[in-house]
C-alpha cells in the first residue's frame, strides 16, 4: 500500500544551520505531497505542499520539490531560527479511495542558539 | 471561524468504561477524520467521513466507532478502553475528498488508560 518513510529525528541544529529532512514516499497514483508541522503542545498545521510533480511548495523559509523519478519530498531551509523546532510530518494524499492522507513517522527538530 | 475543536482536552479512563471523544468543525468541509498519534509512529487514521452518513475505517479501526449525522459533528466512541489505547486524538477536516486539498487538525485529546 501507500506509504511515506521519512529520517529518523532527533536533528539538532545550531541557530542559522542549514536543515534537510528526507521524506520518500510509495504510491501507486500520482499523489499530493505535504509537510506538516506540530509546535508542542499542539495539533498539526500545513506548512507546505505540492500537488504533481516537479512543482516546489515554499512557505516561511522552508521549502520542497516533488520529485517523481526519486518518489522524494525533502524538506529545507537555509537558516533555522529557535522558533523552528518542533517535530515534522510528511505525508501524501491519493491513498486508495477518497484519497486518505498517510502520515511519516515524523522527525523532530531541536534547534539551539 | 473556530476550526476544529474537540472536547475534552484530557481524559483518564480505567480498562472497561466507554467514552465518546468530541470533534466539530464550522467550515463546512465535508470530510473529517480521527487519528491516534504515538511515540514514534506518527499519525495513523482510525476512521474518516466524506459526508454526513457515510463512514470508512481506516488503518487501526478496531475499538473505536463513528457515525456522522450532521456535517458539523464527527464524534468518536471508544467502546471498551483497554490501554492500548493510551494516545493523543486528533480530528481533521477538509473541504472535499480531492488530494490536494489541506487537512485542518483540532487540538488534540490525551487519553490515558489505567
Amino acid at each position: 500500500g501507500d506509504s511515506v518513510t521519512q529520517m529518523e529525528g532527533p536533528v539538532t541544529l545550531s541557530e542559522e544551520a542549514f536543515l534537510t529532512i528526507n521524506c520518500t514516499y510509495t504510491a501507486t497514483g500520482y499523489p499530493s505531497l505535504f509537510w506538516y508541522v506540530q509546535y508542542p503542545g499542539e495539533g498539526l498545521q500545513l506548512l507546505l505542499k505540492a500537488t504533481k510533480a516537479d512543482d516546489k511548495g515554499s512557505n516561511k523559509g522552508f521549502e520542497a520539490t516533488y520529485r517523481k523519478e526519486t518518489t522524494s519530498f525533502h524538506l529545507e531551509k537555509g537558516s533555522v531560527q529557535v522558533s523552528d523546532s518542533a517535530v515534522y510530518f510528511c505525508a501524501l494524499s491519493g491513498a486508495g479511495g477518497y484519497n486518505k492522507l498517510i502520515f511519516g513517522a515524523g522527525t523532530r527538530l531541536a534547534v539551539h542558539p | 471561524n473556530a476550526g476544529v475543536t474537540q472536547t475534552p482536552k484530557f481524559q483518564v479512563l480505567k480498562t472497561g468504561q466507554s467514552m465518546t471523544l468530541q470533534c466539530a468543525q464550522d467550515m463546512n468541509h465535508e470530510y473529517m477524520s480521527w487519528y491516534r498519534q504515538d511515540p514514534g509512529m506518527g499519525l495513523r487514521l482510525i476512521h474518516y467521513s466524506v459526508g454526513a452518513g457515510i463512514t470508512d475505517q481506516g488503518e487501526v479501526p478496531n475499538g473505536y466507532n463513528v457515525s456522522r449525522s450532521t456535517t458539523e459533528d464527527f464524534p468518536l466512541r471508544l467502546l471498551s478502553a483497554a490501554p492500548s489505547q493510551t494516545s493523543v486524538y486528533f480530528c481533521a477536516s477538509r473541504r472535499s475528498a480531492e488530494s490536494y486539498n489541506e487537512q485542518f487538525f483540532g487540538p488534540g485529546t490525551r487519553l490515558t488508560v489505567l
